[in-house]
């Protein structure tokens, strides 16, 4: 079945404890990205990556680091959680990164508490 | 500047209604793509619709409808005959030359039976 999947679904965390949130999909897809869903401010984009080795910047990088070592996964680092970090976490991913725009496919989602 | 403004916060309505989620989106791009998302409330987010900006033909899906007016630069989403199963949060996003999605903030329905 083709899908994206996130590892852990719900994580509960202190203040400064590093965690990584892993985002694996099995549809060779190039494109990947992480969003995070806030109340009242819908998904914003934090990091996304075109292929294996290039990643950059969405909207709300701070506090975040990624990597992109192979083609299926692509976890999401948070180095020193803050409780500004608290959120719902989405990964997704899509066919090609060729600025014609493919539908991308979510993950079921990872809630985030940070303490 | 690329925006989506979805101004419907929630909606609620009783069974076999038809209702109606507006979005409205602002792009200086020729060339750019909409899509709706459903978001149920067991929290994934499900693909509905992309729709890039060249094709203005409306499209029906069972009973699932959006119009798309570049005019009023709109993309409605309308679903006919709702159903409780319909109640969810409804995302409009936007996406110009690259793949990143601009999302609006949401439309929460609610189908009372």
């Amino acid at each position: 079945e083709a899908q994206v999947t996130q590892n852990p679904r719900y994580l509960i965390t202190v203040t400064g404890k590093k965690l990584t949130v892993t985002c694996s999909q099995n549809m060779n897809h190039e494109y990947m990205s992480w969003y995070r869903q806030d109340p009242g401010l819908g998904l914003r984009q934090i990091y996304y990556s075109m292929n294996v080795e290039v990643t950059d910047k969405g909207d709300v990088p701070e506090g975040y680091k990624v990597s992109r070592k192979e083609k299926r996964n692509f976890p999401l680092i948070l180095e020193s959680p803050s409780p500004n970090q608290t959120s719902l976490y989405f990964c997704a991913s899509s066919l090609k990164a060729t600025g014609v725009s493919e539908t991308q496919y979510f993950g079921p989602g990872t809630r985030l508490l940070v303490l | 500047a690329q925006k989506v403004t979805q101004a419907q916060t929630e909606i609620s309505v009783v069974e076999k209604e038809d209702v109606t989620l507006d979005c409205v989106y602002e792009t200086r791009d020729t060339t750019y793509y909409l899509f709706w998302y459903k978001q149920p409330p067991s929290g994934e987010l499900v693909f509905l619709i992309r729709r890039n900006s060249f094709d203005e033909q409306n499209e029906i899906s069972g009973r699932y409808s959006w119009n798309f007016q570049k005019s009023t630069s709109s993309f409605n989403f309308t679903i006919t005959a709702s159903q409780v199963v319909d109640s969810a949060v409804y995302f409009c996003a936007l996406s110009e030359d690259t793949d990143k999605l601009i999302f609006g903030t949401g439309t929460r329905l609610q189908v009372f039976p």
